[in-house]
Protein backbone atom coordinates (compact mmCIF):
# COMPACT_ATOMS: atom_id res chain seq x y z
CA UNK A 1 0.00 0.00 0.00
CA UNK A 2 0.80 3.41 -0.48
CA UNK A 3 2.90 5.35 2.71
CA UNK A 4 2.26 8.37 3.74
CA UNK A 5 4.36 9.62 6.97
CA UNK A 6 3.02 12.49 9.15
CA UNK A 7 5.38 14.61 11.72
CA UNK A 8 4.89 15.42 14.84
CA UNK A 9 4.13 12.04 16.15
CA UNK A 10 2.58 13.89 19.03
CA UNK A 11 1.78 17.16 20.27
CA UNK A 12 1.48 19.04 24.07
CA UNK A 13 0.13 22.33 23.39
CA UNK A 14 -1.17 24.87 26.02
CA UNK A 15 -4.57 25.77 25.30
CA UNK A 16 -5.27 28.93 23.08
CA UNK A 17 -1.71 28.09 21.17
CA UNK A 18 -1.70 26.99 17.13
CA UNK A 19 -0.54 23.76 16.17
CA UNK A 20 0.78 22.58 13.08
CA UNK A 21 1.12 19.00 11.58
CA UNK A 22 2.68 17.67 8.43
CA UNK A 23 2.39 15.03 5.82
CA UNK A 24 4.41 13.25 3.44
CA UNK A 25 4.35 10.93 0.60
CA UNK A 26 6.60 9.06 -1.85
CA UNK A 27 3.64 9.19 -4.45
CA UNK A 28 1.57 11.78 -5.90
CA UNK A 29 -1.97 11.90 -4.86
CA UNK A 30 -4.96 13.93 -6.16
CA UNK A 31 -6.69 14.54 -3.31
CA UNK A 32 -5.59 15.44 0.25
CA UNK A 33 -7.63 14.88 3.17
CA UNK A 34 -7.47 15.60 6.40
CA UNK A 35 -9.39 13.02 9.38
CA UNK A 36 -9.68 13.59 13.04
CA UNK A 37 -10.12 10.62 15.41
CA UNK A 38 -11.09 10.53 19.15
CA UNK A 39 -11.04 7.08 20.97
CA UNK A 40 -12.92 3.93 20.10
CA UNK A 41 -14.75 5.87 17.27
CA UNK A 42 -14.02 6.07 13.80
CA UNK A 43 -12.17 9.12 11.57
CA UNK A 44 -14.33 12.40 10.57
CA UNK A 45 -13.39 14.73 7.80
CA UNK A 46 -11.69 17.72 8.58
CA UNK A 47 -11.27 19.06 5.29
CA UNK A 48 -10.55 17.81 1.67
CA UNK A 49 -8.18 19.54 -0.83
CA UNK A 50 -8.50 18.57 -4.52
CA UNK A 51 -5.96 21.01 -6.48
CA UNK A 52 -1.94 21.36 -5.97
CA UNK A 53 -1.56 24.20 -4.43
CA UNK A 54 -4.98 24.62 -2.99
CA UNK A 55 -5.19 26.31 0.64
CA UNK A 56 -8.68 25.53 2.36
CA UNK A 57 -9.85 26.41 5.73
CA UNK A 58 -12.67 24.81 8.17
CA UNK A 59 -13.02 27.28 11.06
CA UNK A 60 -9.72 27.72 13.00
CA UNK A 61 -8.36 25.00 10.62
CA UNK A 62 -6.30 25.49 7.31
CA UNK A 63 -4.89 22.79 5.19
CA UNK A 64 -2.98 23.63 2.08
CA UNK A 65 -1.99 20.99 -1.05
CA UNK A 66 1.11 21.37 -1.08
CA UNK A 67 2.67 22.01 -5.31
CA UNK A 68 4.43 18.61 -5.51
CA UNK A 69 1.44 16.65 -4.67
CA UNK A 70 3.28 14.95 -2.34
CA UNK A 71 3.16 16.60 0.92
CA UNK A 72 0.23 18.56 2.98
CA UNK A 73 -0.24 20.61 6.12
CA UNK A 74 -2.77 21.40 8.75
CA UNK A 75 -2.58 24.03 11.00
CA UNK A 76 -4.71 24.80 13.93
CA UNK A 77 -5.22 28.56 15.24
CA UNK A 78 -6.00 29.00 19.20
CA UNK A 79 -6.45 25.41 20.14
CA UNK A 80 -8.84 24.16 22.80
CA UNK A 81 -9.31 21.15 24.74
CA UNK A 82 -12.04 19.66 21.94
CA UNK A 83 -9.09 19.82 19.91
CA UNK A 84 -7.75 16.42 21.37
CA UNK A 85 -7.78 13.43 19.14
CA UNK A 86 -5.73 12.05 16.55
CA UNK A 87 -5.20 13.77 13.17
CA UNK A 88 -4.59 12.21 10.28
CA UNK A 89 -4.04 13.37 6.61
CA UNK A 90 -5.03 10.47 4.09
CA UNK A 91 -4.54 10.33 0.23
CA UNK A 92 -6.88 9.14 -1.71
CA UNK A 93 -5.74 7.04 -4.84
CA UNK A 94 -8.08 6.05 -6.99
CA UNK A 95 -11.15 4.71 -5.23
CA UNK A 96 -8.92 3.95 -2.57
CA UNK A 97 -8.26 6.36 0.43
CA UNK A 98 -5.04 5.64 2.34
CA UNK A 99 -3.83 7.09 5.52
CA UNK A 100 -0.93 8.59 7.03
CA UNK A 101 0.55 7.46 10.45
CA UNK A 102 -1.21 10.43 12.89
CA UNK A 103 -0.38 13.06 15.11
CA UNK A 104 -1.75 12.76 18.47
CA UNK A 105 -2.83 16.26 19.84
CA UNK A 106 -2.89 17.00 23.32
CA UNK A 107 -4.25 20.55 24.93
CA UNK A 108 -3.22 21.30 28.31
CA UNK A 109 -5.93 23.88 29.67
CA UNK B 1 -25.56 13.31 6.84
CA UNK B 2 -24.61 9.50 6.06
CA UNK B 3 -24.34 7.14 8.89
CA UNK B 4 -22.26 3.80 8.96
CA UNK B 5 -22.78 1.68 11.66
CA UNK B 6 -20.56 -1.45 12.91
CA UNK B 7 -21.82 -4.19 14.99
CA UNK B 8 -20.73 -5.69 17.18
CA UNK B 9 -19.28 -2.49 19.04
CA UNK B 10 -16.81 -5.00 20.99
CA UNK B 11 -16.01 -8.56 21.04
CA UNK B 12 -14.30 -10.61 23.20
CA UNK B 13 -13.62 -14.49 21.71
CA UNK B 14 -11.58 -17.54 22.03
CA UNK B 15 -8.66 -18.28 19.95
CA UNK B 16 -9.47 -20.71 17.54
CA UNK B 17 -13.15 -19.37 16.69
CA UNK B 18 -14.49 -17.09 14.00
CA UNK B 19 -16.16 -13.52 14.67
CA UNK B 20 -18.21 -11.82 12.41
CA UNK B 21 -18.61 -8.14 11.99
CA UNK B 22 -21.10 -6.47 10.08
CA UNK B 23 -21.08 -3.07 8.40
CA UNK B 24 -24.28 -1.40 7.41
CA UNK B 25 -25.06 1.76 5.53
CA UNK B 26 -27.99 2.86 7.37
CA UNK B 27 -29.36 5.78 5.09
CA UNK B 28 -27.84 5.07 1.54
CA UNK B 29 -26.53 2.54 -0.50
CA UNK B 30 -22.83 1.92 -1.29
CA UNK B 31 -21.60 -0.68 -3.85
CA UNK B 32 -18.57 -0.64 -2.26
CA UNK B 33 -17.03 -0.38 1.28
CA UNK B 34 -14.16 -0.34 2.73
CA UNK B 35 -12.32 -1.87 5.81
CA UNK B 36 -9.36 -0.97 7.83
CA UNK B 37 -7.70 -2.48 10.88
CA UNK B 38 -5.86 -0.02 12.90
CA UNK B 39 -3.48 -1.06 15.84
CA UNK B 40 -3.47 0.99 19.05
CA UNK B 41 -1.69 4.47 18.19
CA UNK B 42 -0.91 3.31 15.11
CA UNK B 43 -2.77 4.16 11.66
CA UNK B 44 -5.55 3.04 9.94
CA UNK B 45 -4.48 0.28 7.50
CA UNK B 46 -6.70 -0.23 4.40
CA UNK B 47 -7.11 -4.37 4.26
CA UNK B 48 -9.68 -4.39 1.49
CA UNK B 49 -12.71 -3.29 -0.90
CA UNK B 50 -15.77 -5.03 -0.62
CA UNK B 51 -17.86 -4.71 -3.64
CA UNK B 52 -21.48 -5.54 -3.73
CA UNK B 53 -22.47 -8.47 -5.73
CA UNK B 54 -18.55 -9.35 -6.62
CA UNK B 55 -15.20 -10.79 -5.08
CA UNK B 56 -13.61 -8.40 -2.86
CA UNK B 57 -10.23 -6.97 -3.36
CA UNK B 58 -7.12 -7.57 -0.79
CA UNK B 59 -4.28 -5.24 -0.11
CA UNK B 60 -1.15 -7.17 -0.65
CA UNK B 61 -0.05 -9.05 2.60
CA UNK B 62 -3.96 -9.98 3.79
CA UNK B 63 -5.13 -13.03 3.62
CA UNK B 64 -8.11 -13.97 1.91
CA UNK B 65 -8.96 -17.06 3.87
CA UNK B 66 -8.24 -15.62 6.93
CA UNK B 67 -10.65 -12.40 6.36
CA UNK B 68 -13.71 -13.52 4.25
CA UNK B 69 -15.81 -10.75 3.37
CA UNK B 70 -19.20 -10.66 1.67
CA UNK B 71 -21.19 -7.91 0.39
CA UNK B 72 -24.34 -9.39 -0.32
CA UNK B 73 -26.28 -6.41 -0.15
CA UNK B 74 -26.20 -2.66 -0.90
CA UNK B 75 -26.29 -1.82 2.56
CA UNK B 76 -24.58 -4.39 4.27
CA UNK B 77 -20.99 -5.90 4.54
CA UNK B 78 -19.56 -7.80 6.88
CA UNK B 79 -15.56 -8.88 7.45
CA UNK B 80 -15.20 -12.38 9.18
CA UNK B 81 -12.15 -12.88 10.90
CA UNK B 82 -12.02 -16.93 11.01
CA UNK B 83 -9.79 -19.16 13.12
CA UNK B 84 -9.12 -16.01 15.06
CA UNK B 85 -5.60 -15.48 17.15
CA UNK B 86 -4.48 -13.24 19.39
CA UNK B 87 -2.70 -11.24 16.99
CA UNK B 88 -6.05 -10.48 15.02
CA UNK B 89 -6.89 -8.54 18.35
CA UNK B 90 -7.23 -5.25 16.85
CA UNK B 91 -9.57 -2.33 15.44
CA UNK B 92 -11.70 -2.89 12.71
CA UNK B 93 -13.50 -0.22 10.76
CA UNK B 94 -15.58 0.11 7.49
CA UNK B 95 -16.29 2.85 5.93
CA UNK B 96 -18.24 3.67 2.42
CA UNK B 97 -18.39 6.20 0.23
CA UNK B 98 -20.75 8.94 -0.19
CA UNK B 99 -22.11 10.39 -3.37
CA UNK B 100 -19.45 13.40 -3.06
CA UNK B 101 -16.48 12.96 -4.80
CA UNK B 102 -14.45 12.49 -1.41
CA UNK B 103 -16.58 11.89 1.05
CA UNK B 104 -15.96 8.92 2.91
CA UNK B 105 -18.07 8.07 5.98
CA UNK B 106 -16.75 5.94 8.59
CA UNK B 107 -18.29 3.45 11.31
CA UNK B 108 -17.62 3.66 14.75
CA UNK B 109 -15.00 0.72 14.80
CA UNK B 110 -15.02 -2.82 16.26
CA UNK B 111 -12.43 -3.61 19.06
CA UNK B 112 -11.78 -7.66 18.62
CA UNK B 113 -10.00 -8.85 21.52
CA UNK B 114 -8.87 -12.52 21.18
CA UNK B 115 -7.93 -14.58 24.11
Amino acid sequence: GQQLNQSPQSMFIQEGEDVSMNCTSSSIFNTWLWYKQEPGEGPVLLIALYKAGELTSNGRLTAQFGITRKDSFLNISASIPSDVGIYFCAGRFGNQFYFGTGTSLTVIP
Amino acid sequence: GAVVSQHPSWVICKSGTSVKIECRSLDFQATTMFWYRQFPKQSLMLMATSNEGSKATYEQGVEKDKFLINHASLTLSTLTVTSAHPEDSSFYICSAPGSGYNEQFFGPGTRLTVL
